[in-house]
């Protein structure tokens, strides 16, 4: 029962390249999240989705898609990758609403 | 917003201390949820209490919650170098988790 996989683990882009980060999670939560963490920032939420095939805004959605295709996998994407988008992502998923969120170990991203 | 505020910032104490951190917030929720993260790790759930509870206990942790003053606070008894980490609270309601930015423990061997 691997929870959580992030991948990559690492990644370094220069200024407006695309690349897209998976997660993928084996519970059968319908519950899943991208967040972004930042120094001094705490964890931001980017998107989310309540089920396959939904997805919706969170708290700093510009610059980033999502798509939910499949139950277990949650894919954030950078269209023209920016060097503000230099952070570290976590994904997280949770069976319902108000239930505890299991994380992944993140992505950590360089924007050159 | 439902985000949840920590206090302190930054805490350091001796091995064996116990150390305490608080929450804030601002709405109504289900519950509230305290989450640990070490060092170049995901977040892990640690305990949730809900809205109906007072106090919760699980090993070395004890949490407590004031809904009328919306406040929490996050107890952990005879602290060891291995809870050296940054924790943070999080609200639930009816829309996602929102963290704050979360206490910076240091537990001095």
């Amino acid at each position: 029962n691997a929870g959580v996989t992030q991948t990559p683990k690492f990644r370094v882009l220069k200024t407006g390249q695309s690349m897209t980060l998976l997660c993928a999670q084996d519970m059968n939560h319908e519950y899943m999240y991208w967040y972004r963490q930042d120094p001094g920032m705490g964890l931001r939420l980017i998107h989310y989705s309540v089920g396959e095939g939904t997805t919706a805004k969170g708290e700093v959605p510009d610059g980033y898609n999502v798509s939910r295709l499949k139950k277990q996998n949650f894919l954030l994407g950078l269209e023209s990758a920016a060097p503000s988008q230099t952070s570290v992502y976590f994904c997280a998923s949770r069976p319902t609403v108000n239930q505890p969120q299991h994380f992944g170990d993140g992505t950590r991203l360089s924007i050159l | 917003s439902q985000q949840g505020e920590e206090d302190p910032q930054a805490l350091s104490i001796q091995e064996g201390e116990n150390a305490t951190m608080n929450c804030s917030y601002k709405t109504s929720i289900n519950n509230l949820q305290w989450y640990r993260q070490n060092s170049g790790r995901g977040l892990v759930h640690l305990i949730l209490i809900r809205s109906n509870e007072r106090e919760k206990h699980s090993g070395r942790l004890r949490v407590t919650l004031d809904t009328s003053k919306k406040s929490s606070s996050l107890l952990i008894t005879a602290s060891r170098a291995a809870d050296t980490a940054s924790y943070f609270c999080a609200v639930s309601g009816n829309t996602p988790l929102v963290f704050g930015k979360g206490t910076r423990l240091s537990v001095i061997a």
